[in-house]
């Protein structure tokens, strides 16, 4: 069975600075994909940055990164140049299945606290 | 703005209530999804449609049941549900399954049953 971890339950970060959000997985699949959603205090929750298996660079969009290291199963999330707005909570997702459908397992998530 | 639209966003029934949720997509999506969130949790998926058909119920107690009645919209039908049921009910669909083909979330509807 698939299995996603992020052992941070919580994080601090001052204004204007890095942080990464931690998150292994374990999966016997070879093809798999791994996203990352922000969740703020309103509920909805927000795609960040995905990376598949057979990619051979790290994903960016933006201030978002993703750091693969696939011989440790490990999908870290970096935020660069940290906003105010970043405070919520982050979850690391692994997709399940193929077909018709996306099959999302989540990680419990780290709660991400940017200080001015 | 979200473009996965859910509504109510705040629900209040009683255990013998019979209520309706609901969420509606315009991308063309062709999956969706039902994800049952309880606080400081993460989301927990209860339903996948792919092409208007149910393919995934991960054991979900009968006092829910879905419905797609249409490639845009979903229902969750709410019966005779018991307080430990109140929690974040997050809609959400996709373009297909495959690389990417994120899931686009709605902001969820919070239900607390008495």
């Amino acid at each position: 069975a698939q299995k996603i971890t992020q052992t941070q339950p919580g994080m601090f970060v001052q204004e204007k600075e890095a942080v990464t959000l931690d998150c292994t997985y374990d999966t016997s699949d070879p093809s798999y994909g791994l996203f990352w959603y922000k969740q703020p205090s309103s509920g909805e929750m927000i795609f960040l940055i995905y990376q598949g298996s057979y990619d051979q660079q790290n994903a960016t969009e933006g201030r978002y990164s993703l750091n693969f290291q696939k011989a440790r199963k490990s999908a870290n999330l970096v935020i660069s140049a940290s906003q105010l707005g970043d405070s919520a909570m982050y979850f690391c997702a692994m997709r399940e299945g193929a077909g018709g459908y996306n099959k999302l397992i989540f990680g419990a998530g780290t709660r991400l606290a940017v200080h001015p | 703005d979200t473009e996965v639209t859910q509504t109510p966003k705040h629900l209040v029934m009683g255990m013998t209530n019979k209520k309706s949720l609901k969420c509606e997509q315009h991308m063309g999506h062709r999956a969706m999804y039902w994800y049952k969130q309880k606080a400081k949790k993460p989301p927990e998926l209860m339903f996948v449609y792919s092409y208007e058909k149910l393919s995934i119920n991960e054991s979900v107690p009968s006092r829910f049941s879905p419905e797609c009645p249409n490639s845009s919209l979903l229902n969750l039908h709410l019966h005779a549900l018991q307080p430990e049921d109140s929690a974040l009910y997050l809609c959400a669909s996709s373009p297909s399954g495959g690389p990417l083909g994120e899931l686009f979330f709605g902001e969820g509807s919070r239900l607390t049953v008495l």
